[in-house]
């Protein structure tokens, strides 16, 4: 069965502070790993997504992640963050399996940014 | 088209009342999904639906009845629940096999049982 690990269960910065997220999974078939984010009171949206290619991914809002197949790890980072970046961020691996594709996702990363 | 779509948006719900829930998709995907999200949690997977048949219940309490009528719909009827039940409800649908490029979530339902 497949998990996924976030350790940093909340993370404070200031403004234009670097981010970086950790993720760690857990799945023996082929990997294909998302970062959500979450807004306060607001629905999942996909922020990046890694299938198979260039380990380096990048996504929308100047977000990028890095799939190390060695660390078995997808850490989100971004390089100057915002107060509107203020949310949940949740990492997700996806199974495939004979006719769905079952996502699990990790416990999720508050981020607060202090203006 | 490559959205989800539910409605409501929001459902207020008395504990003896019967409401349903509705997801709807066009993007011909095969498999679909209905998930729970208590705040400040990640969502947790309730059912799983592909080519309409149901191929996941994870111990789903029976008070939550899921119908998948044709390819493009997904149902979710409440009855007789409680407050804890309180919480976002997200439908998601994908390709049911290969690579999950379309893998799409929708806005949710967010249902508060008084």
């Amino acid at each position: 069965a497949q998990s996924v690990s976030q350790h940093n269960h909340h993370v404070i910065l200031s403004e234009a502070a670097s981010l970086e997220l950790g993720c760690n999974y857990s799945y023996g078939g082929t990997v294909n790993l998302f970062w959500y984010v979450q807004y306060p009171g607001q629905h999942l949206q996909l922020l990046l997504k890694y299938f198979s290619g260039d380990p380096l991914v990048k996504g929308i809002k100047g977000f990028e992640a890095e799939f190390i197949k060695s660390k078995f790890s997808f850490n989100l980072r971004k390089p100057s963050v915002q107060w509107s970046d203020t949310a949940e961020y949740f990492c997700a691996v996806i199974a495939i399996s004979g006719g769905y594709q079952k996502v699990t996702f990790g416990t999720g990363t508050k981020l607060q940014v202090i203006p | 088209d490559t959205e989800v779509t539910q409605t409501p948006k929001h459902l207020v719900m008395g504990m003896t009342n019967k409401k349903s829930l509705k997801c709807e998709q066009h993007m011909g995907h095969r498999a679909m999904y209905w998930y729970k999200q208590k705040a400040k949690k990640p969502p947790e997977l309730m059912f799983v639906y592909s080519y309409e048949k149901l191929s996941i219940n994870e111990s789903v309490p029976s008070r939550f009845s899921p119908e998948c009528p044709n390819s493009s719909l997904l149902n979710l009827h409440l009855h007789a629940l409680q407050p804890e039940d309180s919480a976002l409800y997200l439908c998601a649908s994908s390709q049911a096999n290969g690579v999950p490029y379309g893998y799409t979530f929708g806005s949710g339902t967010r249902l508060t049982v008084v």
